[in-house]
């Protein structure tokens, strides 16, 4: 089985930056999705990594150490129309690599 | 230009009702899923299908069915709800294979138990 784990809340202030990591147990590691879900609306894809390092788009970044079962989402000049929850998920080769299992999300709350 | 449609936006049955809940898809991905998800919850996969196989997850109960008539369009059947399916149901697809293509997401069936 898989083991996803992320803070529940966070809490950070228009324009700053932050950081919101996960670290997961996987046997067959097969790639790391981040999604961002406003309330009562579907989860849209923010960024993928399966190698180690940075993959930057724009205002939001990824990290990936596979040997460490780890990775953040960097989230830069932060506005209010972020705050919404952040789903870290998984893909495992099992089951012929299709399915993903989702952290329970972090939730961030952008203040003024 | 959604290209994960799903209907209806929100649902109510009454317990014990059997209910069909319906996505389809312009993207022509070989690959469907369901997924439930309860308030604060991550969602949760009840199966798939890649093509025309059928995948099931081992804890999905009986109760949830699923039809897959062609590409573009599945169906997730609830047999006979009760007040703990009450959730928001999610249609998403994808490209098989390992790709570095995400899952997209239809914007959700809120079902309500009465």
């Amino acid at each position: 089985g898989q083991n996803i784990d992320q803070p529940t809340e966070m809490t950070a202030t228009e324009g700053a930056i932050v950081q919101i990591n996960c670290t997961y147990q996987t046997s067959g590691f097969n790639g790391l999705f981040w999604y961002q879900q406003h309330a009562g609306e579907a989860p849209t894809f923010l960024s993928y990594n399966v190698l180690d390092g940075l993959e930057e788009k724009g205002r939001f970044s990824s990290f990936l150490s596979r040997s460490k079962g780890y990775s953040y989402l960097l989230l830069k000049e932060l506005q209010m129309k972020d705050s919404a929850s952040y789903l870290c998920a998984v893909r495992d080769r099992a089951g012929g690599g299709n399915k993903l299992t989702f952290g329970t999300g972090t939730q961030l709350k952008v203040e003024l | 230009d959604a290209m994960v449609i799903q209907n209806p936006r929100y649902q109510v049955t009454q317990f014990g009702k059997p209910v069909t809940l319906s996505c389809s898809q312009t993207l022509n991905h070989n690959v469907m899923y369901w997924y439930q998800q309860k308030s604060s919850q991550a969602p949760k996969l009840l199966f798939h299908y890649y093509d025309k196989d059928f995948n099931n997850e081992a804890d999905t109960p009986d109760n949830f069915q699923s039809r897959r008539p062609n590409t573009s369009f599945c169906f997730l059947d609830i047999r006979s709800p009760g007040l703990g399916d009450a959730a928001m149901y999610l249609c998403a697809t994808s490209r098989g294979g390992n790709s570095n293509q995400p899952q997209h997401f239809g914007d959700g069936t809120r079902l309500s138990i009465l």
